[in-house]
């Protein structure tokens, strides 16, 4: 069965901590994905890489870093964490860009 | 930019009742991919729409893609409470990535 895993289900943070993200996926996908879900927006795309070591920016990169060293571990960095990071950040992975996404379930952070 | 409106953002229905869920978009899209989300749970793929004015059902859901690759419908008929979720439908962008709509939360109630 395909897995996708994040490393906590639930995170809060203090505003200005570094705060890291991780996710892993063990179908051997090429692509993995990086997203917020917030009510009413859907969800947004905020950066995704397509092999080991290169990352693309999605739509909303800003405030985000990410890190892919290894092809099944994809990792979402917070440089400082603000308050209107505060969301559910949800991992994927393809194994190829038109191809179905598998998501794993989620990390709700909260930014204190 | 590409954008997929999907309404209704709210629908709260009784069982047995039949409902429609839509996205629509001023681009097109090579296709287009219904995700069904339950809380604490990621979007999961329902079904994958490709050719312009193609229908795919899935038990009592029925999918269809417009004939020019800018919209689509999800219909649901005689709902169970089991189809309570959030629905999402998301097109395959000209440069391969997901453009997602807001997702569409569906209450069955028994």
């Amino acid at each position: 069965d395909v897995k996708v895993t994040q490393s906590s289900r639930y995170l809060v943070k203090r505003t200005g901590e570094k705060v890291f993200l991780e996710c892993v996926q063990d179908m051997d996908h090429e692509n993995m994905f990086w997203y917020r879900q917030d009510p009413g927006l859907g969800l947004r795309l905020i950066y995704f890489s397509y092999d080991v070591k290169m990352k693309e920016k999605g739509d909303i990169p800003e405030g985000y870093s990410v890190s892919r060293e290894k092809k099944e571990r994809f990792s979402l960095i917070l440089e400082s964490a603000s308050t209107n990071q505060t969301s559910m950040y949800l991992c994927a992975s393809s194994p190829g860009v038109k191809n179905e996404q598998f998501f794993g379930p989620g990390t709700r952070l909260t930014v204190l | 930019t590409q954008l997929l409106e999907q309404s209704p953002q709210f629908l709260s229905i009784q069982e047995g009742e039949n409902l429609t869920v839509y996205c629509n978009s001023s681009s097109v899209f090579s296709s287009l991919q219904w995700y069904r989300q339950e809380p604490g749970e990621g979007p999961v793929l329902l079904v994958t729409v490709v050719t312009g004015g193609e229908v795919k059902k899935l038990k009592r859901l029925t999918f269809q893609f417009g004939d020019a690759r800018k919209d689509s419908s999800l219909h649901i008929t005689a709902a169970q409470p089991g189809d309570t979720g959030l629905y999402l439908c998301a097109g395959v962008s000209n440069t391969g990535k997901l453009i997602f709509g807001q997702g569409t939360t569906l209450q069955v109630k028994p």
